[in-house]
């Protein structure tokens, strides 16, 4: 069974401040790492994808991959309460021509004014 | 290039009826994924298809649930004889190789 695990939160920042959420998953075999954005009532929102060890900055987001350690984060910097939504991490597996998407249970985070 | 299509965007069938669930992938995807998302939980993999075939199903109920991805039109999840149980959110997403984005759902309500 392949296993996407992230803190459900929630968790509150003020603006201004760096978020930090946090995702591990338990197949090493794992070969593409994303993370989404659901706001309240919407669609999930691909936000970043990061495919090798290190960081991937993408104006004021940062996804953090460590395979040896089966980890994956994503940093917000200067947070906004336009950043309070749910982040869900997702996961891809390739088997063949098969794939799965897993997805954790989404870290709920609100921003303070 | 339009998104990921769904359609219809709300649905209401009465307990017995069957819902029907359409996605059209982004142009230039052949992979799609079903996702079924309760309030306040998490996305739940059903199922996983490519042009004509079921890849992986693993998620999908045994009974009453069913998926299809033609060679021609829109991927669809079909439930039948639905129960209050089945009342979610219903997403598909369209894939080209590594990233897949999301339609804006349906959203299932059995009365």
């Amino acid at each position: 069974q392949k296993e996407v695990e992230q803190n459900s939160g929630p968790l509150s920042v003020p603006e201004g401040a760096i978020a930090s959420l946090n995702c591990t998953y338990s197949d090493r075999g794992s070969q593409s790492f994303f993370w989404y954005r659901q706001y309240s009532g919407k669609s999930p929102e691909l936000i970043m994808s990061i495919y090798s060890n290190g960081d991937k900055e993408d104006g004021r987001f940062t996804a953090q991959l460590n395979k040896a350690s089966q980890y994956v984060s994503l940093l917000i910097r200067d947070s906004q309460p336009s950043d309070s939504a749910t982040y869900l991490c997702a996961v891809n597996f390739f088997s063949g021509s098969a794939r799965q998407l897993t997805f954790g249970s989404g870290t709920q985070l609100t921003v303070l004014p | 290039n339009a998104g990921v299509m769904q359609n219809p965007r709300h649905l209401v069938r009465r307990r017995g009826q069957e819902a029907r669930l359409r996605c059209s992938p982004m142009k230039g995807h052949s992979h799609v994924y079903w996702y079924r998302q309760l309030p306040e939980e998490g996305l739940k993999f059903m199922v996983y298809l490519q042009k004509e075939n079921i890849i992986d199903e693993s998620g999908m109920p045994k009974e009453r649930f069913s998926a299809e991805f033609p060679k021609e039109g829109p991927s669809i999840l079909r439930i039948q004889q639905v129960v209050r149980g089945d009342s979610a959110a219903y997403f598909c997403a369209s894939s080209r190789d590594r990233e897949a984005f999301f339609g804006q759902g349906t959203r299932l309500t059995v009365v």
